[in-house]
């Protein structure tokens, strides 16, 4: 069982809605990533969040907005989204000091109508 | 020089077979490199890794073998088992140099019955 939750796991939104994705880690990491994966390809990092502070932000549109309110939680909030934003988003999270493993949660398939 | 180039697309692997999976990078600021393997469904998952100064690493049926000099790694699974089918991604990063790690395009493997 991954040690990385995120929820929902299934989300349908239309394009006005407001919605968030939640993850969840207990194994005292003190990084934590958003990734984008569509069909057939590789996840895309979106962001990192080190000690709580964005790290990262890989020029991501403004209509996804992270937030991380404290060392194991971490959301991520949608809104005005587009339908080629439907896609797995994966929650990471990685040690201290970052030794290279990545830990993902099982995703959240979100469906843009 | 970001890139990491992962081949075959796709593999069809006979059961008791051997899969194997060949992946490249040009960044020799690179110096770990971890496989991760994804079902239908779920969030990838750190299977294996190496650091560029071992020339191998077994793990039970799996085994990355690593060329520094061609910059050149891969992975071979032994006995491959029809529950071994999944995608597998390489990848590469350098911890010290902050927390992108760039992921191979995937294999999507078939091991028949």
């Amino acid at each position: 069982d991954t040690e990385v939750t995120q929820t929902p796991k299934h989300l349908v939104m239309g394009m006005t809605n407001k919605k968030s994705l939640k993850c969840e880690q207990h194994m005292g990491h003190r990084a934590m990533y958003w990734y984008k994966q569509k069909a057939k390809k590789p996840p895309e990092l979106m962001f990192v969040y080190s000690y709580e502070k964005l790290s990262i932000n890989e020029s991501v549109p403004s209509r996804f907005s992270p937030e991380c309110p404290n060392s194991s939680l971490l959301n991520l909030h949608l809104h005005a989204l587009q339908p080629e934003d439907s896609a797995l988003y994966l929650c990471a999270s990685s040690h201290p000091g970052y030794t290279g493993e990545l830990f993902f949660g099982e995703g959240s398939r979100l469906t843009v109508l | 020089q970001q890139q990491v180039k992962q081949s075959p697309q796709s593999l069809i692997v006979q059961k008791g077979g051997i899969s194997i999976i060949n992946c490249a990078y040009e960044n020799t600021a690179f110096d770990y490199f971890p496989w991760y393997q994804q079902f239908p469904g779920k969030g990838p998952a750190l299977l294996i890794a190496i650091r560029p100064d071992v020339s191998e690493k077994k793990e039970g049926r799996f085994t990355i073998s690593f060329n520094k000099s061609a910059k050149q790694f891969s992975l071979h699974i032994m006995d491959s088992q029809p529950g071994d089918s999944a995608t597998y991604f390489c990848a590469a990063t350098q911890p010290t140099g902050g927390f992108k790690t760039i992921f191979g395009a995937g294999t999507r493997l078939f091991v028949k019955a």
